[in-house]
This record gives C-alpha cells, structure tokens and sequence, in this order.
C-alpha cells in the first residue's frame, strides 16, 4: 500500500493567517491527490482533487500543488470557520489510502 | 445536487454481519461513476473499504476483501456494503461516497455517515 504522510499532525494558527499543509506519498502517485476538510462529527468535505483543481463550490482560498511524492495544500487568510482537520488521499493506486490528518486549531 | 444517506443498523454482534445501505438522491446510480465506501476510527483514520461500478465491476481493499460485499440495486438507487466476521475493530463511522472516474475528479459527494458498534 502507498504510505501518505502528512505534516505536520496538528497546527496552530491566528485569524487572518496564511497556513500550509505537506503530504508525501511514499511512491510516485503522479497528480491523483485529493484534499478534504473535515469537522467534528461531521463528514469529510471534497477540496481539491488532481492535486491542485477546487471541486465546485470551493473558495479560491483553498489551493493546492504538487506531483509525483510532493504535495501540499495552501489556506489563505484564515476565518473561523476553516479550523478543521485536513486529509490527503491518493487515488492512483489501489488500495487508495489516506494521510493520518492535519488539526488546524485556532 | 447528489446526495447520499447511509442506512442500516448502528449496533451489531461480534462474529455477526453489518449490513449497510446507501441511497444516492439527485443523480442517477447509473451515471459512469464509482460508489465507495469509507470507515473511519480514531486508531486508524479513514479507510478506504472498496467499490462497485455502474458494470457491477468491485476493487476491494486487500485487507478487508475476504469479509466484504460491495452491491449495486439499480431499480432503487442504491448500494449495499455487507462486512461478515466482524469484531470490536469494526467499530466505525461508516461513510458512503462518490468517486468521479472521468478527468480525475476523485471523490465529490459523501454520505453524513452512519456509527456502527460492534458489541454484545
């Protein structure tokens, strides 16, 4: 199975705050990365798919970059209602597998 | 707007069968797409199980193949995720969702998800 890591585990960050997110695959997974937000007790929330495209409905705000291992999700000034944990998912190879998460905390 | 509802029952027997339904809404199951279902716990995280196609065609996570069906039913719109042998480790939310198979487009749509408990 691919090994997706994310960095770091958790974050602290301020109101109005630009933060970004690191996840590594342990082989080469091209551009099938995918980026969701998820908030207690609620289901995960589509992102970013191939890497670096915003599903509909999502803020310029949220951008993501990378490809082959590399990967990282940016969020731009940040309001309250973006703390939430972050997931990555590669989706090139199966089984698809899933960072262990990021906890953007206020 | 697609939407997805898990069903099912949120407390089963260890050794028993969970048995779980997801109703798509505001789009057709037989749209050229991918129906997959996901677990989540706070020891493991998310967790891929496996998925069906509009063809029936399934892929599996490994490590759970042997316990799970994944099925399609046309005629109502849904799918059915079926996991035997379950123990304590089972214990999980459960989310249906789906996986956009043209342009990369991965996962869009999820279920709210469902808590099943594995307990006597």
């Amino acid at each position: 199975d691919i090994q997706m890591t994310q960095s770091p585990s958790s974050l602290s960050a301020s109101v109005g705050d630009r933060v970004t997110i690191t996840c590594r695959a342990s082989q080469d997974i091209s551009n099938y990365l995918a980026w969701f937000q998820q908030k207690p007790g609620k289901a995960p929330k589509s992102l970013i798919y191939a890497a670096s495209n915003l599903h509909n409905g999502v803020p310029s705000k949220f951008s993501g970059s990378g490809s082959g291992t590399d990967f990282t999700l940016t969020i731009s000034s940040l309001q309250p209602e973006d703390f939430a944990t972050f997931y990555c998912q590669q989706y090139n190879n199966y089984p698809y597998t899933f960072g262990q998460g990021t906890k953007l905390e206020i | 707007q697609v939407q997805l509802q898990e069903s099912g029952p949120g407390l089963v027997k260890p050794s028993g069968t969970l048995s779980l339904t997801c109703a798509v809404s505001g789009g057709s199951i037989s749209s050229p797409n991918w129906w997959i279902w996901v677990r989540q716990t706070p020891g493991k995280g998310l967790e891929w199980i496996g998925e069906i196609y509009l063809s029936g065609s399934t892929n599996y996570n490994p490590s759970l193949k042997s316990r799970v069906t994944i099925s399609l039913d046309k005629s109502k719109n849904q799918f059915s995720l079926k996991f035997t042998s379950v123990t304590a480790a089972d214990t999980a939310v459960y989310y249906c969702a789906r996986h956009v198979s043209v342009s990369g487009k991965g996962i869009d749509y999820w279920g709210q998800g469902i808590l099943v408990t594995v307990s006597s």
